[in-house]
């Protein structure tokens, strides 16, 4: 079946990198998302990568894709306090039929001064 | 602002009240969802449609879950004689399809339920 996987808690000091990394198992997944939620909002789709390519540069984002390896990473540079929220990863099966997305638990970026 | 619109953004009900939530997707948007999530879990997916046509729904939509969209436009999810385990964040999201299997979601800001 359909699982996407998230470590749960991520913390980085302002001014650094964050990667946040995910595992997902549908090999025929044809899209694959980032999404960041801010405390009592909905979620916000910040970018997404199809399956055919192993990375999209995106200002301070950069989604690298391992489609062999099933792995998703968001690297965020300069990391700032506005940063600060849950990111998800999604993917999107390889099927028409059924467009639902699938998503992890989210990952928690908190930001060290 | 012509996103995703829910509304109430709270809800508190007793036990076994019916609840109604209703979503206004972004207008040009023919696919609408409804996801469920609930604290440290991501949205979990429970039902969408294609303009009015109910197209899917998750084993999670138990039968006292009904979603309707009447005319493709606005949508309700209605959950009956709720339970204490209904409590969560209820999302909406809407799309548009095109040549692309690219899915992009907007979401709505949710609607929060408490079942006391």
């Amino acid at each position: 079946g359909e699982d996407v996987e998230q470590s749960l808690f991520l913390s980085v000091r302002e001014g650094d990198s964050s990667v946040i990394n995910c595992t997902y198992t549908d090999s025929s997944s044809t899209y694959l998302y980032w999404y960041k939620q801010e405390p009592g909002a909905g979620l916000q789709l910040l970018t997404y990568i199809f399956s055919n390519m192993d990375m999209k540069q995106d200002q301070r984002l950069t989604v690298l894709l391992n489609k062999k390896d099933k792995h998703l990473s968001l690297r965020i540079a300069d990391t700032q306090t506005g940063d600060s929220a849950i990111y998800f990863c999604a993917e999107s099966p390889g099927y028409s039929s059924a467009s639902k997305i699938i998503f992890g638990s989210g990952t928690r970026l908190s930001i060290r001064p | 602002d012509t996103g995703v619109s829910q509304d109430p953004r709270h809800k508190i009900t007793k036990r076994g009240q019916n609840v109604t939530f209703r979503c206004d997707p972004i207008s040009e948007h023919n696919r609408l969802y409804w996801y469920r999530q609930t604290l440290g879990q991501g949205p979990e997916f429970l039902t969408y449609f294609q303009n009015e046509a109910q197209l899917e729904k998750s084993r999670l939509l138990s039968d006292r879950f009904s979603a309707e969209r009447p005319k493709g436009s606005f949508s309700t999810l209605e959950i009956q004689r709720t339970e204490q385990g209904d409590s969560a964040m209820y999302l909406c999201a809407s799309s548009s399809t095109g040549a692309s299997t690219n899915e992009k979601l907007f979401f709505g800001s949710g609607t929060q339920l408490s079942v006391l």
